[in-house]
């Protein structure tokens, strides 16, 4: 069965202290891999999606990685304005149906 | 409009009360998702919609009703629901067939009582 799962399930960084956040699945072939941010009350805003091991994606401060088995965002000198909800998602080479299987995400918090 | 929108974004309803929610898209889409989204919980997944086809049911309860007249349209209609049932839900779009991103509207709000 496709799996997701995200730690830490919350993260405090003061401003300016950068941090990484996993995303470790199992999915039976992988198709991609994406990340969403999402603020309080809002749907889920698409950020990356990587596709094979070994891939890299950067945003502003933000930059995904992935292996084999996780994905990690790395938040490099972070400002209370990415303070968010970060979801991971994965989806498998066999559905036809696009569809995402998520993890529970990671709460961030960045406090000036 | 751009993007997913949705409608209402908050509901409050009783447990005896028929309404629907609704969504549409802006982005040329022909795949289109209802979305559960419970605190503490993972996104679950509840219909899929290909090309106006039905092609998942998530195993939802029948008190749950989808209807998609076309590509760009998808409604959520509800009947009976119980408080367990109140959440955020979330609809979402995508191009069906590629490795392509699933975008999200902001959501409804539902409170059952």
């Amino acid at each position: 069965e496709d799996q997701v799962t995200q730690s830490p399930e919350a993260l405090r960084l003061q401003e300016g202290e950068s941090s990484s956040l996993n995303c470790s699945y199992t999915v039976s072939g992988l198709r991609g891999l994406f990340w969403y941010r999402q603020d309080p009350g809002k749907g889920p805003e698409f950020l990356f999606t990587l596709y094979s091991a070994g891939e890299e994606k950067e945003k502003e401060r933000l930059k995904a990685t992935l292996t084999k088995k996780e994905s990690f965002l790395h938040i490099t000198a972070p400002k209370p304005e990415d303070s968010a909800t970060y979801l991971c998602a994965v989806q498998g080479v066999g559905d036809n149906t696009d569809k995402l299987i998520f993890g529970t995400g990671t709460r961030l918090q960045v406090f000036p | 409009e751009t993007g997913v929108t949705q409608t209402p974004r908050h509901l409050v309803m009783g447990m005896t009360n028929k309404k629907s929610l609704k969504c549409e898209q802006h982005l040329g889409h022909n795949a289109m998702y209802w979305y559960k989204q419970s605190a503490k919980k993972p996104l679950e997944l509840m219909f899929v919609y290909n090309f106006k086809e039905q092609t998942e049911n998530n195993s939802v309860p029948s008190r749950f009703s989808p209807e998609c007249p076309n590509s760009s349209h998808l409604f959520l209609h509800l009947h009976t629901l119980q408080p367990e049932d109140s959440a955020l839900y979330l609809c979402a779009s995508t191009l069906a067939g590629g490795y392509n991103e699933q975008f999200f509207g902001p959501g409804t709000r539902l409170t059952v009582l």
